[in-house]
């Protein structure tokens, strides 16, 4: 079957640095996807890893081993705002997401 | 950039009654729109996939006859609740896809029924 697994809760401190990881099992592999999902909101793009290594955004990085399926989201200099949860997601080869149940990520001064 | 809006963004209905929610793709054609529904603290669920001039492709458990999907245009679905019930309330999230890999999400609409 198909399975997304990620963290269900995280605590990080302003100023600090969190890897949120995943890992993943999909019928084919067309990509793996983070969002950002404050409450209340639909969720945002962060990012898309289709090959293996690192993709760096700004204070965003995200991290994709196909051979392992596995992936991380690397938050730095963490800042209140980011505190919100973040969902990873799969696409299989038929382009339709598998979504994980999502990380809250909550900061601390 | 690719916008996708929803209309309302929140409404309230009686038990009983019927809500049509919009999902439009402003500056792109999609063929592949998606309806999402997500209950608080839980992660999205998918309820349907809706392409352009065809019937929706309903996920396991989504009753297709209460939750009545159309894709009329390539920039337009509708989702319409039938017979709205409390346990229908929830945040339900349209998104478009502009590419394989490219979907863009709408800002929701948070469903209350009384």
């Amino acid at each position: 079957g198909q399975n997304i697994d990620q963290p269900t809760e995280m605590t990080a401190t302003e100023g600090a640095i969190v890897q949120i990881n995943c890992t993943y099992q999909t019928s084919g592999f067309n990509g793996l996807f983070w969002y950002q999902q404050h409450a209340g909101e639909a969720p945002t793009f962060l990012s898309y890893n289709v090959l293996d290594g690192l993709e760096e955004k700004g204070r965003f990085s995200s991290f994709l081993s196909r051979s392992k399926g596995y992936s991380y989201l690397l938050l730095k200099e963490l800042q209140m705002k980011d505190s919100a949860s973040y969902l990873c997601a799969a696409m299989d080869s038929n382009y339709q997401l598998i979504w994980g149940a999502g990380t809250k990520l909550i900061i601390k001064p | 950039g690719a916008v996708v809006s929803q209309h309302p963004s929140r409404v309230i209905c009686k038990s009983g009654t019927s809500v049509k929610i919009e999902c439009r793709s402003l500056d792109f054609q999609a063929t592949t729109m998606f309806w999402y529904r997500q209950f608080p603290k839980q992660s999205l669920m998918l309820m349907a996939t809706s392409n352009e001039g065809s019937k929706a492709t309903y996920e396991q458990g989504v009753e297709k006859d209460k939750f009545l999907i159309n894709h009329a245009s390539l920039t337009l679905s509708t989702l319409t609740v039938t017979s709205a019930h409390p346990e229908d309330s929830s945040f339900y999230i349209c998104s478009a896809r502009r590419r394989d890999y490219e979907q863009y999400f709408g800002p929701g609409t948070r469903l209350t029924v009384t």
